[in-house]
């Protein structure tokens, strides 16, 4: 079966500092993998997504940036977080090809900036 | 842009009793997904409706696909405790496989 797993769970970082959100996906090839942003209670905003290696899509422009070094493996990163950034964090993934294939979520992280 | 507008965006209501969330938009979607989420955790698909009209059923939910595939609905019978959460709906257009969110509702079901 397929799994995801995003982590850390919760991380509090100072503004300035740098950031790096991982996640992984097992048993399965080849997916689509998404980073969303969710502020609290509401709606998820897309931020990134990727069709495979190194190919990566920005959806608005912001402070972070992300990577897929490997066919499973996202990565969101920051070089300089603002407290605008603070929110919860899913990482997801879907079966490539199929517009109508549900999204898998991990169970997210927590950032805070102080 | 295609935009997804719940409604209510919050509900507290008394266990027992039902309740209906409503997914609006002005443009056509090619298939709708809800969604429900706990606190901490990522949202877990609950159903995916395809064609304009279709109705499902998963146990005291049902799920409604508008005709025009613009809207849907999710009514939840005789409402549990255990059915608090976010519900949110997201809409694929018809140029991709892109999901547009709605804003979410969150339902506290009181015991």
């Amino acid at each position: 079966s397929q799994t995801i797993h995003q982590w850390p769970a919760t991380l509090v970082q100072p503004v300035g500092s740098p950031l790096s959100l991982e996640c992984t996906v097992e048993g399965t090839s080849n997916p689509n993998l998404y980073w969303y942003r969710q502020a609290a209670g509401r709606g998820l905003q897309l931020l990134f997504y990727s069709v495979g290696i190194g190919q990566i899509s920005s959806e608005v422009p912001q402070n972070l940036s992300a990577s897929r070094p490997q066919d499973r493996q996202f990565i969101l990163s920051s070089k300089k977080l603002l407290l605008s950034d603070s929110g919860f964090y899913l990482c997801a993934w879907s079966v490539r090809g199929t517009g109508r294939s549900p999204l898998h979520f991990g169970n997210g992280t927590r950032l805070t900036v102080t | 842009t295609q935009l997804l507008e719940q409604s209510p965006q919050f509900l507290s209501i008394q266990e027992g009793e039902n309740l209906t969330v409503y997914c609006n938009s002005s443009s056509v979607f090619s298939s709708l997904q809800w969604y429900r989420q706990e606190p901490g955790e990522g949202p877990v698909l609950l159903v995916t409706v395809v064609t304009g009209g279709e109705v499902k059923k998963l146990k005291r939910l049902t799920f409604q696909f508008g005709d025009a595939r613009k809207d849907s609905s999710l009514h939840i019978t005789a409402a549990q405790p255990g059915d608090t959460g976010l519900y949110l709906c997201a809409g694929e257009g018809n140029a991709g496989n892109m999901l547009t969110f709605g804003g979410g509702t969150r339902l506290m079901v009181k015991p």
